[in-house]
Parts: structure tokens; sequence; C-alpha cells
């Protein structure tokens, strides 16, 4: 079965730095990638997805993500990081080759930059 | 981007209490999912749908039944709330391969 895994539950850096939050997937076809946002007390919204092609993908907000294939990763990046970027970030898989289309989502990390 | 609609936003019931979660989305999409957010968990699929009649199961679906009545309407049905399902609720549908969640409901059940 498939599954994302977001082994970092929270995450702390000071404003200006770069982030990097990681996610990795277990899925034995190529997977529809995504990231989401949460801010507190709000709904998810979509940041980003990685479907085929360019491994980098870029998405709303100035985060990109890269898409490793040979380590199952898709991390997501900002350089530099605003105090405003404070949120839950959830990664989520679609495994399309199934036709199923349940999506699958990692536990989220919570960041918080400090001002 | 969708505009997905969930009511009520906030419920508190009792054990055994009869609940349901309504969700609207005016796009037209065919397909529409029911999850639960629970601190250590994320999210995880309790059923979805991909039109009126149809209905699949998800990874948590014990103790819900749903319904899509509509294209535009998909309920989350509890009809004996425990404790257990103390949860954020969000809907969701998909356009293209993208999900576009509603804003959630809080179940409180006591």
């Amino acid at each position: 079965a498939q599954s994302v895994d977001q082994p970092d539950a929270h995450v702390t850096l000071s404003e200006g730095a770069s982030l990097e939050l990681r996610c990795s997937y277990s899925y034995s076809a190529a997977p529809y990638l995504f990231w989401y946002v949460q801010y507190p007390g709000q709904s998810l919204q979509f940041l980003l997805k990685y479907i085929t092609g360019d491994t980098v993908v870029k998405g709303t907000k100035g985060f990109e993500a890269e898409f490793r294939k040979s380590n199952s990763s898709f991390n997501l990046k900002k350089s530099p990081a605003h105090w405003s970027d404070s949120a839950k970030y959830f990664c989520a898989l679609a495994p399309v080759n199934t036709g199923n289309y349940k999506y699958v989502f990692g536990a989220g990390t919570r960041l918080k930059v400090i001002a | 981007e969708a505009a997905v609609t969930q009511s009520p936003r906030n419920k508190v019931t009792v054990t055994g209490g009869n609940v349901t979660l309504s969700c609207r989305q005016t796009n037209s999409h065919n397909y529409m999912y029911w999850y639960r957010q629970d601190t250590g968990h994320g999210l995880r699929l309790i059923h979805y749908s991909y039109g009126a009649g149809n209905l699949q199961i998800g990874d948590v679906p014990d103790g819900y039944k749903a319904t899509r009545t509509t294209q535009e309407d998909f309920f989350l049905l509890l009809e004996l709330a425990s404790p257990s399902q103390t949860s954020l609720y969000f809907c969701a549908s998909r356009a293209g391969n993208t999900l576009y969640f509603g804003e959630g409901s809080r179940l409180i059940v006591v």
C-alpha cells in the first residue's frame, strides 16, 4: 500500500533562513505528489504539485519542491523564510496507477518561523 | 479554484447521537472526499465518491456512512456517534489532479 512519511513533526527556524521540509513516499509506480499548507484555524490550501516532467516544481507563496525518484522524496523548499510561513504543511500522494484516486496524506510538519 | 462549502462548521453532540455533515461543491467535479484530521495522524480518508449514487470506502470507514445524492452534494453520517469520532472533518473535491478543501467541520462528541 502507498504511504507518505513526514519525519519532522516540528521545525523551527529563524526568519531569513532557508527552509526545507522533508517528505518521503512509498509507492510502486510513478506518483502524483502534492504539498498543502494549513494556517492556524484554517483549511488546507494547495501549494504545488508534481505530475511529470521537470523534477523541480514551483508553486504559490514562493515555494518550490524537488521530486527525487532515486530516494522517493519530494521535499518542500523556500528561501528566505518569513514569519508568515508559520503553519502546518502536508505532503500528499495520489496513486493514480491504481485508478482509485485515494489521496494519501502525511502526518504533517508544523513550521515555526521566528522573527 | 474549486469552491467547497461545509456545514455545520461546529457541532457538539452526545454519545449515541446522530450527526450529518454536509458538503457541497458547485463546480460539477466528479470526485468528492471526506477526511478526518487528528493530531499525529494527518488527514485520513473516510469515504469518497466519483459521482451521484457512488460510494467508495476509504481507510477509516468504521462508524461512518456517506451518501452522494447529487453531483454537488456529499454527506457524511454518524448514526451512533462516539467520543472517538471527535475530530475535524474536511470535505474536498477534485479538480484536475488537485484536491480543494472546504473550511472544515469541527465535531465534538461528549
